[in-house]
């Protein structure tokens, strides 16, 4: 159980251009999920964190203009890369959590994207 | 601040063990993680503390003293396949992970 998927696990665009990216939770209700980067040897960044139908909270330094981010039900999370650039490649990973289940508040992870902007 | 510190790299023997030490400064406390990484791929969780003690899980265990915001992950039999980066996380009073940079793990057979 507790499984969680992304899409698409890479792509890459040309700059200018923007990429959603999506996060399911396949088998449990995700009442909160979260967003990370990651750059290359670099551990992980987190830029939001979302609660299924209201605004994600940012990090602060992170756009959220740019990087916008949908919660729109308990199994699905996009995030979606506006007006892309080079600086903008990373692996973003997006977790999950059920809030109501878990005694410890664990956050599951989905495999990662990996975003090349060209 | 919230702050949590481990060591960047560690190099250890096939069939050895390796301890990799965390020390945690966080807003309140609800416990801490490890998380194995493998290069390009996602975190996988390892183990959980939030009680002092030692924790085992076959080959992993985990240990905690909160009182000296302490923990460390020990690897015992190391094997090839535990060559990854392993990350430190802590979570704080608003049930939020703070990340250690990770420790990248070098096995040499």
């Amino acid at each position: 159980g507790a499984v969680v998927s992304q899409h698409p696990s890479w792509v890459i665009c040309k700059s200018g251009t923007s990429v959603k990216i999506e996060c399911r939770s396949l088998d449990f209700q995700a009442t909160t999920m979260f967003w990370y980067r990651q750059f290359p040897k670099q551990s992980l960044m987190l830029m939001a964190t979302s609660n299924e139908g209201s605004k994600a909270t940012y990090e602060q330094g992170v756009e959220k203009d740019k990087f916008l981010i949908n919660h729109a039900s308990l199994t699905l999370s996009t995030l979606t890369v506006t007006s892309a650039h080079p600086e903008d490649s990373s692996f973003y990973i997006c977790s999950a959590r059920d809030d109501e289940d878990r005694d410890f508040y664990e956050q599951y992870f989905g495999p990662g994207t990996r975003l090349t902007v060209t | 601040g919230q702050n949590i510190d481990q060591p960047t790299e560690m190099t250890a023997t096939e069939g050895a063990i390796v301890q990799i030490n965390c020390t945690y400064q966080t807003s309140g406390f609800n416990g801490l993680f490890w998380y194995q990484q493998h290069a390009g791929e996602a975190p996988t969780f390892l183990s959980y503390n939030v009680l002092d003690g030692l924790e085992e899980k076959g080959r992993f265990s985990s240990f905690l003293s909160r009182s000296k915001g302490y923990s460390y992950l020990l690897l015992k039999e190391l094997q090839m396949k535990d060559s990854a980066s392993y990350l430190c996380a802590a979570m704080d009073s608003n049930y939020q992970l703070i990340w250690g940079a990770g420790t990248k793990l070098i096995i040499k057979p």
